[in-house]
């Protein structure tokens, strides 16, 4: 069974840079599939921020791009995302998800709860 | 992008028939058959419940069916249960290997 879980800091101060973890169980990162992170803000959508494939492809939404990097360990089969310069605008509940074209985003983690705050 | 449009709530008594709307453009759900829907309890992480336009993912109930029009995807669930009472969320590939969500839809089982 595939399994997703992020980890990392639940508060970060504004300017800095918010970094989590994805650590995947169940399937190899590098078999296949791409490996996304999506935030949902307080009472809001969904928001893709954008997707690393197994190749280490990375595709990111055009808005955030210029703050975005998303990597990716196949030895520790986990999947990373940075987003830099940071505001209170950014406190989101961060999730990661497996996905493919076809099938859309087929597994999600439980979600990470960051508040950008000083 | 812009994310595709829902309406905020809509509802419906159990056993009775609700249908949500996901609007965007020829850019995303019009130019592609790669639309997918997510259902959402308070405090829990989405769970697909229809890809490509019309399919399920194993587990899912045939309550749940999915079609497209245009620019236009939409989620009816019929044989509403209590728990079907929940956020639904649409996304489309939107080209270039771009995602966009929809605004989503509270759904209220009366």
């Amino acid at each position: 069974q595939v399994q997703l879980q992020e980890s990392g800091p639940g508060l970060v101060k504004p300017s800095e840079t918010l970094s989590l973890t994805c650590t995947v169980s169940g399937y190899s990162i590098s078999s296949g599939y791409y490996w996304g992170w999506i935030r949902q803000l307080p009472e809001k959508g969904l928001e893709w921020i954008g997707n690393i494939y197994h190749s280490g492809s990375t595709y990111y939404n055009p808005p955030l791009k210029s703050r975005v990097t998303i990597s990716v360990d196949t030895s520790k089969n986990e999947f990373s995302l940075n987003l830099s310069s940071v505001a209170a605008a950014d406190t989101a509940m961060y999730y990661c998800a497996r996905g493919s074209m076809l099938r859309g985003f087929d597994y999600w983690g439980q979600g990470a709860l960051v508040t950008v705050s000083s | 992008q812009s994310a595709l449009t829902q309406p905020p709530s809509a509802s419906g008594s159990p056993g009775q028939s609700v249908t949500i709307s996901c609007t965007g453009t020829s850019s995303d759900v019009g130019g592609f058959n790669f639309v997918s829907w997510y259902q959402q309890h308070p405090g829990k992480a989405p769970k697909l419940m229809i890809y490509e336009v019309t399919k399920r993912p194993s587990g899912v109930p045939d309550r749940f069916s999915g079609s497209k029009s245009g620019n236009t995807a939409s989620l009816t669930v019929s044989g509403l249960q209590a728990e079907d009472e929940a956020d639904y969320f649409c996304s489309s590939y939107a080209g270039s290997n771009n995602y966009v969500f929809g605004t989503g839809t509270k759904v209220t089982v009366l």
